[in-house]
């Protein structure tokens, strides 16, 4: 049962303008969520997270929104660079669990044309 | 800071034969470490989490006799695939985490499995 939900599995966009993408959870106990990005035989890298208490972080070009009431979130990159040629996957933590496992989405690949 | 390192980034064995991945975090002691199994075009797809010193919890349907995670140091996981079939040739990632309160994971860079 998939509770992390990433639809849209590829994104292509011209350089310099907004990427979006989007993020769908099913379980009302994640509180903590997490962007990571992820070149080919690599491990992913984390890019950005936000707490259930916020509805938006902003970190440089990255900026991830939370609406808590439709469990969904998302994350804009602007502007996009090439380099932000990569996957994403978005991640889910509930605060209760212990060891703070981590739920993934399947990833979206996201292709920046220069 | 937080970088994690794996050993071997890739392997190839033939089946039948057991092979040891290791997962180091080298500028942060990781109280957790989580192993992961990824699928071509699928989800990162969690096997099971340990803590220093104690048992690693195995999610459902992994195999805990076929794959051995020890936890022995605050820096040093490994995981053991024993007895390797063709089926278990995927990519290997373990993350760290620096502690219960911490959510972000570290991830390594990835191990390759083939088994022929």
């Amino acid at each position: 049962d998939q509770q992390v939900k990433q639809n849209s599995p590829s994104l292509s966009v011209q350089e310099g303008r907004i990427s979006i993408l989007n993020c769908d959870y099913t379980n009302s106990m994640f509180d903590y969520f997490l962007w990571y990005k992820k070149y080919p035989a690599e491990g992913p890298t984390f890019l950005i997270s936000i707490s259930s208490i916020k509805d938006k972080n902003e970190d440089g070009r990255f900026t991830v929104f939370l609406n808590k009431s439709a469990k969904h979130l998302s994350l804009h990159i602007v502007p996009s660079q090439p380099g932000d040629s990569a996957v994403y996957f978005c991640a889910a933590s509930a605060s209760g669990g212990g060891n703070n496992r981590l739920a993934f989405g399947k990833g979206n690949q996201v292709v920046v044309i220069p | 800071g937080a970088v994690v390192s794996q050993h071997p980034s890739r392997v190839i064995c033939k089946s039948g034969t057991s092979v040891k991945i290791e997962c180091r975090s080298l500028d942060f002691q990781a109280t957790t470490m989580f192993w992961y199994r990824q699928f071509p075009k699928k989800s990162l797809m969690l096997m099971a989490t340990s803590n220093e010193g104690s048992k690693a919890t195995y999610e459902q349907g992994v195999e805990k006799d076929k794959f051995l995670i020890n936890h022995a140091s605050l820096t040093l996981s490994t995981l053991t695939v024993t007895s390797a079939h063709p089926e278990d040739s995927s990519f290997y990632i373990c993350s760290a985490s620096q502690g219960a309160h911490s959510y972000e994971q570290y991830f390594g860079p990835g191990t390759r499995l083939t088994v022929t």
